[in-house]
């Protein structure tokens, strides 16, 4: 068990529709990163944010955003969804911004 | 980051050691390589890093050649837990602290 924990482990839904995916980091870290997984294009990097700040942003769409609140748990929210975006989406958590990373288990999106 | 390159997949027998290589031929001085293995239905999981000396911990070894160009993860003793995609990473110990993956190996254990 990594100590990081994403809600919901799987959803479903249509084309079209908003969701959000929530992570909560290890205690005491204060990184978070979002990645997504699919089929052809491996693990990508989304976003990263540090102690409630965007610290490192990679191929994330503008449809996708993402904030980290206060009490450091994040979400990433997606929306205008389309088939491709059916995905493992992970979220991983360090300690200020220091390697190792930490992945949860994810949430396994699926676009229909 | 540098690239790194790493055979699609592997197999082993069981209890036997196993030999991941990594070749990273333009690595730089500030690199530092990162092992992270992604078991099936799982996230990724750290192994190990090391700059320029051999690494041990209690899952694995890191063999590093002596010109950095190349890696070599080492699995003692594999078992049937040890299969999943294992994945060589570059990192600049002054950049960011994302991680960039690769297509990894896919490690695969006989019984």
């Amino acid at each position: 068990d990594s100590g990081v924990t994403q809600t919901p482990k799987h959803l479903i839904t249509a084309t079209g529709q908003r969701v959000t995916l929530r992570c909560s980091p290890r205690s005491g870290d204060l990184s978070v990163y979002w990645y997504q997984q699919s089929l052809d294009q491996g693990l990508q990097f989304l976003i990263q944010y540090y102690n409630g700040e965007e610290r490192a942003k990679g191929n994330i769409l503008e449809r996708f955003s993402a904030q980290q609140f206060p009490d450091l748990h994040s979400e990433l929210n997606l929306s205008s969804l389309e088939l491709g975006d059916s995905a493992l989406y992970f979220c991983a958590s360090s300690v200020a911004g220091r390697l190792p990373l930490h992945f949860g288990n994810g949430t396994r999106l699926t676009v229909t | 980051d540098a690239k790194t390159t790493q055979p699609n997949s592997m197999e082993s027998n069981e209890e036997e050691p196993v030999h991941l290589p990594c070749n990273h031929s333009t690595i730089s001085g500030t690199d530092y390589i990162h092992w992270y293995r992604q078991l099936p239905s799982q996230g990724p999981e750290y192994v190990i890093h090391g700059l320029t000396s051999n690494v041990n911990n209690r899952m694995a070894s890191l063999a590093i050649a002596e010109d950095r160009k190349s890696s070599t993860l080492i699995l003692h003793r594999a078992t049937l837990r040890d299969a999943a995609v294992y994945y060589c990473i570059l990192r600049d110990h002054f950049g960011n602290e994302k991680l960039t993956f690769g297509t990894g190996t896919r490690l695969t254990i006989i019984p």
